[in-house]
């Protein structure tokens, strides 16, 4: 009965490769984030999607495309990976309006060679 | 640039004391102060918030004071305890609609005996 859970929680790749990770919230929430903590344990949003819709969209190389087949779900696929690509991704959801039910995952360990 | 910064980077207190953990912040637009408590290992989760019309709430030993003309907030934690130990995030956030959590640099927190 996890709240936010994502897939997988360690993904080693070759530079060059594409991946996706997943994640799923079982909250009824209707938002929906990626994060990305990197080596310095700094933590800075990536996107945002409300009912499906992407709401929030910071400087992140195209590279990066988000998708979010229901309001369940949010995956984010990575093509052409590069070796600062690698840190841990943690997923959010919250309903829009109360921030206090921000709620993360436990994260993927992405670790590009 | 960095919009929200903490201090100290890192904390280590005798079990029993006062840990005291000191966010400030550039945006008058935020308008939720919330710390976020992360173990090793773990996604961030809330610890306490407060909304500027009051300037300190309490809830069991964790307080936040909030100074909103310094444009400062902190984080004391009374008797501190070895389960404390994680790093402790600020993250405020502006209003409806743009939901998104403005993460501090961090404060790695050491309890010991």
């Amino acid at each position: 009965d996890t709240a936010v859970s994502q897939t997988p929680k360690y993904l080693v790749t070759q530079m060059g490769n594409d991946k996706s990770i997943k994640c799923e919230q079982n909250l009824g929430h209707d938002t929906m984030y990626w994060y990305k903590q990197d080596s310095k344990k700094f933590l800075k949003i990536m996107f945002s999607y409300n009912n499906k819709e992407l709401i929030i969209n910071e400087t992140v190389p195209n590279r990066f495309s988000p998708k979010s087949p229901d309001k369940a779900h949010l995956n984010l696929h990575i093509n052409s990976l590069e070796l600062g690509d690698s840190a841990v991704y943690f997923c959010a959801s919250s309903q829009r309006g109360n921030r206090e039910t921000q709620y993360f995952g436990p994260g993927t360990r992405l670790l590009v060679l | 640039q960095q919009q929200v910064k903490q201090s100290p980077q890192s904390l280590i207190v005798q079990k029993g004391g006062i840990s005291i953990i000191n966010c400030a912040y550039e945006n008058t637009a935020f308008d939720y102060f919330p710390w976020y408590q992360q173990f090793p290992g773990k996604g961030p989760a809330l610890l306490i918030a407060i909304r500027p019309d009051v300037s300190e709430k309490k809830e069991g030993r964790f307080t936040i004071s909030f100074n909103k003309s310094a444009k400062q907030f902190s984080l004391h934690i009374m008797d501190s305890q070895p389960g404390d130990s994680a790093t402790y995030f600020c993250a405020p956030s502006t209003g409806f609609g743009n939901e998104k959590l403005t993460f501090g640099t961090g404060t790695r927190l050491t309890i010991i005996p």
